[in-house]
């Protein structure tokens, strides 16, 4: 119930196109859903996150759609670029508790 | 503003002897948190801290792992004993008082020989 899963394992994308990533989960006491992006050798960087009272946020090239119903977040990367090239974690957590469940990440290659 | 930092980035040890990994959190962060990270999976929760406070130590191994958050200095995690499965990044973070945003540091990169 602690988990989250996350698919596909590894997406290559043209430049220019859109990248998914999808999450699901099953605890509905998960209540911050942030995504991360690494780049090799580097530490996770928040990209962006949601909260489960809105269905879809944007910042940029990136939107998070939220399903509460379905119990699934996505994550999409507009106008994909080689720049983006990383792998992305999505993450949960609960109201009252600080730790993140990660899921099991997402490496994205963008082909110039 | 310096980000989180985290010291050393890399680290080899010998079976058996002890690694110290150091964490020094954005400033005017009080919370901090320490997460292991495999080859080729996701990062694990270890240990939740605030100053002085073991908070949540639910991802923590029994045996061999500590963690503290003294009142002066970094945070720092200690392995004691290591063997060849501690081999792997441990990246610490730290967040505010509001305790949403967590900024991780670049982690330290653990190998053992």
């Amino acid at each position: 119930q602690q988990q989250v899963k996350q698919s596909p394992q590894s997406l290559i994308v043209q430049k220019g196109g859109i990248s998914i990533i999808n999450c699901a989960y099953e605890n509905t006491a998960f209540d911050y859903f942030p995504w991360y992006q690494q780049f090799p050798g580097k530490g996770p960087a928040l990209l962006i996150a949601i909260r489960p009272d809105v269905s879809e946020k944007k910042e940029g090239r990136f939107t998070i759609s939220f399903n509460k119903s379905a119990k699934q977040f996505s994550l999409h990367i507009m106008d994909s670029q080689p720049g983006d090239s990383a792998t992305y974690f999505c993450a949960a957590s609960m109201k009252g508790a600080q730790k993140l469940v990660f899921g099991q990440g997402t490496r994205l290659t963008i082909n110039p | 503003n310096a980000g989180v930092m985290q010291n050393p980035r890399h680290l080899v040890r010998r079976r058996g002897q002890e690694a110290r990994l150091r964490c020094s959190p954005m400033k005017g962060h009080s919370h901090v948190y320490w997460y292991r990270q495999l080859p080729e999976e996701g990062l694990k929760f270890m240990v939740y801290l605030q100053k002085e406070n073991i908070i949540d130590e639910s991802g923590m191994p029994k045996e061999r792992f500590s963690a503290e958050f003294p009142k002066e200095g970094p945070s720092i995690l200690r392995i004691q004993q290591v063997v060849r499965g501690d081999s792997a990044a441990y990246f610490c973070a730290s967040s505010g008082s509001r305790a949403i945003e967590a900024f991780f540091g670049q982690g330290t990169r653990l190998t053992v020989v």
